[in-house]
């Protein structure tokens, strides 16, 4: 089955400071990855997502993430935080297993906080 | 921007009390999902379902809960008999096509509070 791994559950930088929020997955066939965005009090936000193709994916709001074969990995990047960019971010990875409509399998979150 | 609506945005019920989430999906999806994300946890995925019926379900999604699409618009989910345990945030979500890979679209959740 897929699964997705995030390391660290809270990551604290400096506005300016570049942003990485790592995520390895685990499948046993090329995945679909994802991360989304929670806001305090809100839904979740589609930031990006990889199906196939170019490796490194742009998103909403100055992030991309690039797709690692060979690390299984997935990290979230920006090269310059902004205070509004805090909230929890959730990667996640497509769920393939048989005829069903997929479902997306979320890692446990890391919640991103920015010093001003 | 179509978006997936969700009401109450926070109910407060008490143990053993039903309780019915309403959700409208974006209007041209056939595909229909509810999560939960209990607090300080992950979001866990509770049931998928199309064409009037469940797809799949998670092992949460016992015989307390139920889903139904009433009038062809309304998803609901439905907490039979609600325990402590039940608190947390419920998400409905859809898409347009079921195939992986494809964007499922969440709406901004219904917080359940069981006292």
């Amino acid at each position: 089955a897929q699964s997705v791994t995030q390391l660290g559950s809270h990551v604290s930088v400096s506005e300016g400071a570049l942003v990485l929020l790592r995520c390895n997955y685990s499948s046993s066939v090329p995945p679909y990855l994802f991360w989304y965005v929670q806001y305090p009090n809100q839904g979740l936000q589609l930031l990006l997502k990889y199906t196939t193709g170019a490796t490194l994916v742009k998103g909403i709001n100055g992030f991309e993430a690039e797709f690692k074969k060979s690390e299984t990995s997935f990290h979230l990047t920006k090269p310059s935080a902004h205070m509004s960019d805090a909230a929890e971010y959730f990667c996640a990875v497509s769920d393939l297993r048989g005829s069903s409509a997929s479902k997306i399998i979320f890692g446990s979150g890391t919640r991103l906080s920015i010093r001003p | 921007e179509p978006e997936v609506t969700q009401t109450p945005s926070h109910q407060v019920t008490q143990m053993g009390q039903e309780v019915i989430l309403r959700c409208v999906p974006i209007s041209n999806h056939l595909y229909f999902y509810w999560y939960r994300q209990i607090l300080g946890q992950k979001v866990e995925f509770l049931v998928s379902f199309y064409n009037n019926e469940i797809s799949e379900k998670s092992e949460i999604f016992d015989d307390q809960f139920s889903v139904e699409r009433p009038d062809g618009s309304n998803f609901t989910l439905k907490i039979r008999s609600t325990k402590l345990e039940d608190s947390a945030m419920y998400f409905c979500a859809s898409s347009y096509t079921a195939s992986s890979g494809n964007t499922i679209y969440f709406g901004e959740g219904s917080w359940l509070t069981v006292v």
